[in-house]
């Protein structure tokens, strides 16, 4: 099975501060990297597909980029509602398995 | 109204079995393939199972031992999650999700509400 780590866990940003999160694929999984946001007591929203194309309606202050078994996933000039948990996922070959999150607090 | 929701959570005791329902609408349902995905109370996301959308391939995660099942009935537009031998590391809430392709890659880009699993005694 492909492990997938994001790092870090948590982190904690100003309002229309940067963030970057990571993800490691345990193996190459080309390009096949999503990206979700889950806010509290919701349900996951896709944010990124392959990688780098956003989802429609997501706002272009996020960004994803990699390939093989590095990604990221930027936030430029965080708003309230980016105040959330992350998660990354590969599709490349089931089982589909997620990231262990990443959590942005605001400072 | 393009849609999923979950039903058939609840309180069920160690051992038992459930089945959780995933009712889609707004869509041609009969097109896509589906997932489970559930989250443990204060826990990441854990990716369950996935069903093809003519339902002849089923993948699952090795965690769940077999004990799972996912199917579903095209003409209802509904996929299922059975569940048994049930035990309290599968008290969780259950989420159901649709799979869009993009050229090769997959995506899960509807989700429904969750429906809530609590297996005690």
């Amino acid at each position: 099975d492909i492990q997938m780590t994001q790092s870090p866990s948590s982190l904690s940003a100003s309002i229309r501060g940067r963030v970057t999160i990571t993800c490691r694929a345990s193996q190459n999984i080309r390009t096949n990297l999503n990206w979700y946001q889950q806010q509290s007591g919701k349900a996951p929203k896709l944010l990124v597909y392959a990688a780098s194309t956003l989802q429609s309606g997501v706002p272009p202050r996020f960004s994803g980029s990699g390939s093989g078994t590095d990604f990221t996933l930027t936030i430029s000039a965080l708003q309230p509602d980016d105040f959330a948990t992350y998660y990354c996922q590969q599709s490349y070959t089931a089982p589909y398995s997620f990231g262990q999150g990443t959590k942005v607090e605001i400072k | 109204q393009v849609q999923l929701v979950e039903t058939g959570g609840g309180v069920v005791q160690p051992g038992m079995s459930l089945r959780l329902s995933c009712a889609a609408t707004g869509f041609a349902f009969n097109t896509y393939s589906m997932h489970w995905v559930r989250q443990a109370p204060g826990k990441g996301l854990e990716w369950l199972a996935l069903i093809t959308y003519d339902g002849k391939e089923k993948f699952y995660s090795e965690s769940l031992r077999g004990r799972f099942t996912i199917s579903r009935a095209n003409p209802k537009k509904i996929v299922y999650l059975d569940m048994s031998r049930l035990t309290a590391e599968d008290t969780a809430v259950y989420y159901c999700a649709r799979e869009e392709r993009f050229r090769s890659v997959y995506y899960l880009d509807l989700w429904g509400q969750g429906s809530l699993v609590t297996v005690s005694s």
